[in-house]
């Protein structure tokens, strides 16, 4: 099963920004709409974004989406202590007929 | 509220089999796709099984196709997984998921907490 690739781990102070890019190809992320997820220690994963920008109701504004070809990126800016927790791209891959996740990105406020 | 419970995990040997059960509540279990993803101690979330809304649709991950088996009864408002020829890498908690309306995105906006299944002799 192939999986969207991220970076293993990214880090900032409080109030910074950090962004993290899931990379995949055309029979996904190339071709159909990416989500993003959040799982904090413990927990089920909550979903922040959907359809590559879109935020749910009760998401707040500091997490924001975007997609350029294969890439899709979620950026949290004024980071919280609070944001310290694993996150997760997801989309379909059309050539698989099956959902593919990201390999998850570990955010550490410092 | 609307929730997910997931129940039915649990120790089984290798090559045994389990049947993990999804009880809905809150909203109308029969209008929404649903899914299964497992996650294994200390590693990312894997995708694994979706079924629409009539149940006469699926799809399955290549690494259970042939093994689980995705079902539900809308009567009972429940979503189930059954698994057969269990292998120790399905040690993993496995979680349902409901697929969101309010996107056309392969989204999941609600999520259980979870059931443990472990594969050990």
């Amino acid at each position: 099963q192939s999986m969207l690739t991220q970076p293993p781990s990214v880090s900032a102070a409080p109030g910074q920004k950090v962004t993290i890019s899931c990379s995949g190809s055309n029979s996904n992320t190339g071709n159909n709409y990416v989500s993003w997820y959040q799982q904090l220690p413990g927990t089920a994963p909550k979903l922040l974004i959907h359809e590559d920008q879109k935020r749910p109701s009760g998401i707040p504004d500091r997490f924001s989406g975007s997609k350029s070809g294969t890439s899709a990126t979620l950026g949290i800016t004024g980071l919280q202590t609070g944001d310290e927790a694993d996150y997760y791209c997801g989309t379909w891959d059309t050539s698989l007929s099956a959902g593919v996740f990201g390999t998850g990105t570990k955010v550490t406020v410092l | 509220q609307v929730q997910l419970v997931e129940s039915g995990g649990g120790l089984v040997e290798p090559g045994g089999s389990l049947r993990l059960s999804c009880a809905a509540s809150g909203f109308t279990f029969s209008d929404y796709n649903m899914t299964w993803i497992r996650q294994a101690p200390g590693k990312g979330l894997e995708w694994l099984s979706y079924i629409t809304t009539s149940g006469r649709t699926m799809f399955y991950a290549n690494s259970v196709r042939g093994r689980f088996t995705i079902s539900r009864d809308n009567t009972e408002n429940s979503l189930y997984l059954q698994m057969s020829s269990l292998r120790a890498e399905d040690t993993a908690i496995y979680y349902c998921a409901r697929r969101a309306t309010m996107t056309t995105s392969h989204s999941f906006d609600i999520w259980g907490q979870g059931t443990m299944v472990t594969v050990s002799s």
